[in-house]
């Protein structure tokens, strides 16, 4: 069964660096995109972007374009998020989610959310 | 892009019908066929409900049905249950590669 399994908790000072991974099982890595989607505390789903697991292509929200980089791991089936200079308000729960190729659009299988906490 | 609109709270006792709406853009809700829908239990991952506005992944009951007109998508369930009580997110394609979401609304079964 498809599986999205994502690494555990982290806390970080402001300025620095998160990396999460979102490890794939169940299907064809390179087949599908990976997207990334945040959830602060008490609120709603905010888009991060997205990337191509095949060819390795990105796109991010313009929000997030000079602080977020996403890469993934194909040998071993695993896409990263990695956000930069940390602020107190990038404090949320960061979800990966698989979606499909061509005209797909909507978000099949979910990781099971990274709690990302920034404090000084 | 700015989020969808979503209205925050929707209600109604079980075995009744609730519908929350989902409204954005031609540049987003109403240029593609592609709003879906996503139910959110307390500290769960979001669950996939509703996708291409009105196709329904295998499991979900056909209580749940979308649709959509003009720029306003709609999620509505029928026969309330308690288990439906959750957080309904909507999602777009935005065009540009990009996608939105809405900002949620909370079901809540009286």
């Amino acid at each position: 069964q498809v599986q999205l399994v994502q690494s555990g908790a982290e806390v970080k000072k402001p300025g620095a660096s998160v990396r999460v991974s979102c490890k794939a099982s169940g299907y064809t890595f390179t087949g599908y995109y990976v997207h990334w989607v945040r959830q602060a505390p008490g609120q709603g789903l905010q888009w991060l972007g997205w990337s191509n697991c095949n060819t390795g292509a990105t796109n991010y929200a313009l929000k997030f374009q000079d602080r977020v980089t996403m890469t993934s791991d194909t040998s071993i089936s695993t896409a990263y998020m990695e956000l930069s200079r940390l602020r107190s308000d990038d404090t949320a729960v960061y979800y990966c989610a698989r979606v499909g190729g061509g005209y797909t659009y909507h978000f099949d299988y979910w990781g099971q959310g990274t709690l990302v906490t920034v404090y000084s | 892009q700015s989020a969808l609109t979503q209205p925050p709270s929707a209600s109604g006792f079980p075995g009744q019908s609730v519908t929350v709406s989902c409204t954005g853009t031609s540049s987003d809700v109403g240029g593609y066929n592609s709003v879906s829908w996503y139910q959110q239990h307390p500290g769960k991952a979001p669950k996939l409900m509703i996708y291409e506005v009105i196709k329904r992944p295998s499991g979900v009951p056909d209580r749940f049905s979308g649709s959509k007109s003009g720029n306003t998508a709609s999620l509505t369930v029928s026969g309330l249950q308690a288990e439906d009580e959750a957080d309904y997110y909507c999602s777009s394609y935005a065009g540009r590669n990009d996608w939105v979401f809405g900002g949620g609304t909370k079901l809540i079964v009286l």
